[in-house]
């Protein structure tokens, strides 16, 4: 069974256009991130909530915002999607280093294209 | 559309044979090492982990060694099968709950 969930798995938008990817999770987990993963190259984190505590990445461009209304979903919102922002949007899970620090788990992600 | 995207590192093996893949970390406060797989289209797979108190970590057919002098990583892979042919990542955390994503290698396995 998926624990971390990602929808839609596929999204097109406008140049412009506000879009929001949603992550839901089944594990329970204190930890959701976003990272951003372009053709051929590494996943690249933009933030990540500890429980509502949200810690951005000093590179994230303000485009990128992020809601964690509760502990089992995460919202990534582009407020106005640029044609460099397609790319492959990923969430991921852990337990957080406060518990016993363990592997971040992943959705299969977003596939994002900007028209 | 996207932009162009780097040219990942690449390793093709025979079938049956060993591969090693290697990574530099960049932090020397890394403290826990994950390896990742990532097929075309999908999200990262939880290979193995390390922590910075252990030198070696083996799994089923696969080993994970540790240099912490030269922030170094590899990932070795026993009797390769056409099933490992993917991309493999190393990920490193430190300090906080992140964790940061080296170059990867993309890893081809000839029938």
């Amino acid at each position: 069974d998926a624990m971390v969930i990602q929808n839609p798995r596929y999204q097109v938008t406008q140049f412009g256009k506000p879009v929001t990817l949603s992550c839901s999770q089944t594990l329970n987990h204190n930890v959701m991130y976003w990272y951003q993963q372009k053709s051929s190259q590494a996943p690249k984190l933009l933030f990540h909530y500890y429980d509502k505590d949200f810690n951005n990445e000093a590179d994230t461009p303000d485009n990128f915002q992020s809601r964690r209304p509760n502990t089992s979903f995460c919202f990534l919102d582009i407020r106005s999607p640029g044609l460099g922002d397609a790319a492959m949007y990923l969430c991921a899970t852990s337990r957080g280093r406060r518990t016993l620090n363990t592997e971040a788990f992943f959705g299969q992600g977003t596939r994002l294209t900007v028209v | 559309g996207e932009s162009v995207g780097l040219h990942l590192p690449t390793l093709s093996v025979q079938e049956g044979d060993n591969s090693i893949i290697n990574c530099a970390y960049s932090n020397s406060a890394s403290d826990y090492f994950i390896w990742y797989k990532q097929e075309s289209g999908k999200g990262p797979q939880f290979i193995i982990d390390i922590r910075s108190n252990m030198d070696k970590r083996q799994g089923q057919r696969v080993t994970v060694l540790l240099n912490k002098t030269v922030k170094h990583l590899s990932l070795q892979i026993a009797a390769t099968q056409p099933g490992d042919s993917a991309v493999y990542f190393c990920a490193e955390n430190f300090a906080g709950n992140q964790f940061y994503f080296g170059t990867g290698t993309s890893l081809t396995v000839i029938p």
